[in-house]
């Protein structure tokens, strides 16, 4: 079972940031939070990863919060092809999906 | 690099019938995963496998088969197919070098409807 939560869905309006929060309370010492986003009919793709640093990478940021129990994804200037399920996943040898957070980003 | 590739793309199989759904990888990944995803719903890990010949039980694995002869090859079975498995079946793989923090391949998934 996923062990995250996050909201069902957000909007945004093009080239403006999205801030999807999520919150990881159980989370151990050493499970890194990993992001994956799922494109409308496609399979999931990995986005980014942290442990307790923010993280940033050519597609997003992560910031971790100090107690490490949520973070939040951050999509600098959203486009129409950042449209899709974003999954925040507590990551060990499997990954468990939860319902994710269904991004829309208006014209 | 082709990734993780499956096939077929789509499938529609009368109630009772089998199938097997492909599932091929060519970064030498030692794990190799099978979900399913429902409309609307998250991924369920129906199997997976840590290396050739070692396979386990996700949290859905009823009505379904898994082997692993080879790195690069995990087949998926269905026996006996049911209109409850009728959904999109993804197949993904990861190194475990450092497992927390090998990303997950995934391929571009099968869609699959039981009549």
């Amino acid at each position: 079972d996923a062990k995250t939560t996050q909201p069902n869905s957000m909007e945004s309006n093009e080239e403006e940031p999205v801030h999807l929060p999520c919150n990881h309370s159980t989370i151990s010492g050493t499970d890194y939070i990993h992001w994956y986003r799922q494109l409308p009919s496609q399979g999931p793709e990995y986005v980014i990863h942290g442990l307790t640093s923010n993280v940033n990478n050519r597609m997003a940021s992560l910031a971790i919060a100090e107690d490490r129990k949520s973070s939040t994804l951050i999509l600098h200037r959203a486009t129409l092809r950042d449209a899709a399920v974003y999954y925040c996943i507590q990551a060990d040898y499997k990954l468990s999906f939860g319902a994710g957070t269904t991004v829309t980003v208006r014209a | 690099n082709a990734g993780v590739t499956q096939t077929p793309k789509f499938r529609i199989l009368k109630i009772g019938q089998s199938m097997t759904l492909q599932c091929t990888q060519d970064m030498n990944h030692n794990y190799m995963y099978w979900y399913r995803q429902d409309p609307g719903m998250g991924l369920k890990l129906i199997y997976y496998s840590v290396g050739a010949g070692i396979t386990d039980k996700g949290e859905v694995p009823n009505g379904y088969n898994v082997s692993r002869s080879t790195t690069e090859d995990f087949p998926l079975r269905l026996e006996l197919a049911a209109p409850s498995q009728t959904s999109v079946y993804f197949c993904a793989s990861r190194r475990q070098w450092e497992k927390r923090t090998d990303t997950q391949y995934f391929g571009p998934g099968t869609r699959l409807t039981v009549l």
